[in-house]
């Protein structure tokens, strides 16, 4: 089963950029790699979804080296409001299709002022 | 607008007497999904559903129980509920077509259910 695994927290300050790796080391051929973000009692929100290399959106960009073991949320010049849970997900390697996801722990991102 | 629904919000309830926590979508989604969210555990998917009468465990399904008679409707069960069921309930869809492993999923505000 493709398990991720990130950093249970990170602390920044607005302005910075904030890269958050995410290891994913089973991960099926033809998996992708999204990463959602959670506020507080509030529903998970997909951010980006990537295969390989980079993908960029107006949120954020999602670095995938090749060979796919790993994956980088990158969020240009945080705020206050970028303070979240952020979920790394890939899909699962051994019942492809089946719908069956993995959620990692997810890392809190506290963003200070 | 498109959205997932989920009712009640809030609920709580004592030991034993069987619930019902619906979830509605209106996007046409083949599959939806039931996660619960503890401090520290992150998400966990309880139950999913591919389509209609197509339903199948997660990683945490003990307690739980699911139909899926209409596709934009996966209430979820809890026949005998006990305190450690107490938790922060979400309901997800997305679209059943996947291609090349393509998962958006949408999730609904939430279900925060107490057992006393």
């Amino acid at each position: 089963l493709a398990k991720t695994t990130q950093p249970i927290s990170m602390d920044s300050y607005e302005g910075q950029e904030v890269n958050i790796t995410c290891s994913h080391n089973n991960i099926a051929t033809n998996d992708y790699i999204t990463w959602y973000q959670q506020f507080p009692s509030q529903g998970p929100r997909f951010i980006i979804q990537g295969y390989k290399t980079k993908v960029t959106n107006e949120v954020a960009s999602l670095f995938i080296p090749a060979d796919r073991k790993s994956s980088t949320l990158s969020l240009p010049r945080v705020s206050l409001s970028d303070t979240a849970v952020y979920y790394c997900l890939v899909g699962d390697g051994e019942r492809r299709n089946t719908g069956k996801l993995i959620f990692g722990q997810g890392t809190t991102l506290q963003v200070k002022p | 607008e498109a959205q997932v629904t989920q009712n009640p919000r809030y609920l709580i309830t004592v030991t034993g007497k069987k619930l019902t926590v619906t979830c509605s979508q209106n996007m046409n989604h083949e599959y939806m999904s039931w996660y619960r969210q503890d401090p520290g555990l992150g998400l966990r998917q309880i139950y999913y559903s591919m389509n209609v009468e197509v339903t199948d465990k997660g990683d945490v399904p003990e307690g739980y129980k699911v139909s899926r008679k209409e596709k934009r409707n996966f209430p979820l069960i809890l026949e005998s509920p006990s305190p450690n069921q107490t938790s922060l309930y979400f309901c997800a869809s997305r679209p059943g077509q996947v291609f090349r492993g393509y998962y958006e999923q949408y999730f609904g505000p939430g279900t925060r259910l107490t057992v006393t």
